[in-house]
C-alpha cells in the first residue's frame, strides 16, 4: 500500500493562510470520510488535529480546518502563527489493508 | 490526564526479537482499540498494527505481517508489540496510539520508544 501523496513542503507568512493537500484513491480518501490530520513539531510525538475529514478535537484552534473533494483531502491553516511550524501528516482508512495509511508528510515553514 | 508510556526499545542485532510495552492511564483502556505506529529516522509515519478493544482482532500491513504480533492485557492497562526476525529497516521510534471513539484515527499518542537494529 503506497502512502498518500502530500507536497514535501509549504510555507507562508504570519497571518496568511496555507493549504496542504493529500491525494489518494477511491480505495481510501475517495471512498470513505475517514481522513485525519496530525501535527508533529520536531522531536515530539504526533498530535491529532482533524478527524473524519473536518472535525476538530477539543483544544485544537478553529484556525485549523479540513475538507475533501474526490480523492483529495486538504488541511487549511488560517491566521498562520510561528508555533504552527511543524511536519503535517494526513491519514485515511483504506480498504486495501482494512486499516490506516499515512501520507508522506509536509513540512510547514512559517516565514 | 490521558497518558501512554512506551518502553522496551533498545539496540538489538538483526534476526533478534523484542517486546515493546505501552502502559495506559487516564481512560477506560478496555473500551478502545489501540495502535502501534513507527517512524524511521528522518522518515514519515507508518502504521504497523491495530488491536481491538477486547484483544481478539488484530490488523497489520503486509510489510510486517508474520513478524509483528500485537496483544494486550486489559487487567493491567498494557499494550504489547512482539517483533520477531528483526531487520535493519525496523529501526524506528515506535509510538503507541489510542484509537479515537469513531475509529480509524489516533487521538492520543505516547512519546515513543526507540528501536535500533544493528550488528
Amino acid at each position: 500500500q503506497s502512502a498518500l501523496t502530500q507536497p514535501p513542503s509549504v510555507s507562508g507568512s504570519p497571518g496568511q493562510s496555507v493549504t496542504i493537500s493529500c491525494t489518494g484513491t477511491s480505495s481510501d480518501i475517495g471512498g470513505y470520510d475517514r481522513v485525519s490530520w496530525y501535527q508533529q513539531p520536531p522531536g515530539t510525538a504526533p498530535k491529532l488535529m482533524i478527524f473524519e475529514v473536518s472535525n476538530r478535537p477539543s483544544g485544537v484552534p478553529a484556525r485549523f480546518s479540513g475538507s475533501k473533494s474526490g480523492n483529495t483531502a486538504s488541511l487549511t491553516i488560517s491566521g498562520l502563527q510561528a508555533e504552527d511550524e511543524a511536519e503535517y501528516y494526513c491519514a485515511s482508512y483504506t480498504s486495501i489493508t482494512t486499516y490506516v495509511v499515512f501520507g508522506g508528510g509536509t513540512t510547514l515553514t512559517v516565514l | 490526564e490521558v497518558q501512554l508510556l512506551e518502553s522496551g526499545g533498545g539496540l538489538i542485532q538483526p534476526g533478534g526479537s523484542l517486546r515493546l510495552s505501552c502502559t495506559a492511564s487516564g481512560f477506560k483502556f478496555d473500551g478502545y482499540a489501540m495502535n502501534w505506529v513507527r517512524q524511521a529516522p528522518g522518515k514519515g509515519l507508518e502504521w504497523v498494527s491495530s488491536i481491538s478493544a477486547d484483544g481478539y482482532t488484530t490488523y497489520y500491513p503486509n510489510s510486517v505481517k508474520g513478524r509483528f504480533t500485537s496483544s494486550r492485557d486489559n487487567s493491567k492497562n498494557t499494550l504489547f508489540l512482539q517483533i520477531d526476525s528483526l531487520r535493519v529497516e525496523d529501526s524506528a521510534v515506535y509510538y503507541c496510539a489510542k484509537e479515537g471513539r469513531y475509529y480509524y484515527y489516533m487521538d492520543v499518542w505516547g512519546k515513543g520508544t526507540t528501536v535500533t537494529v544493528s550488528s
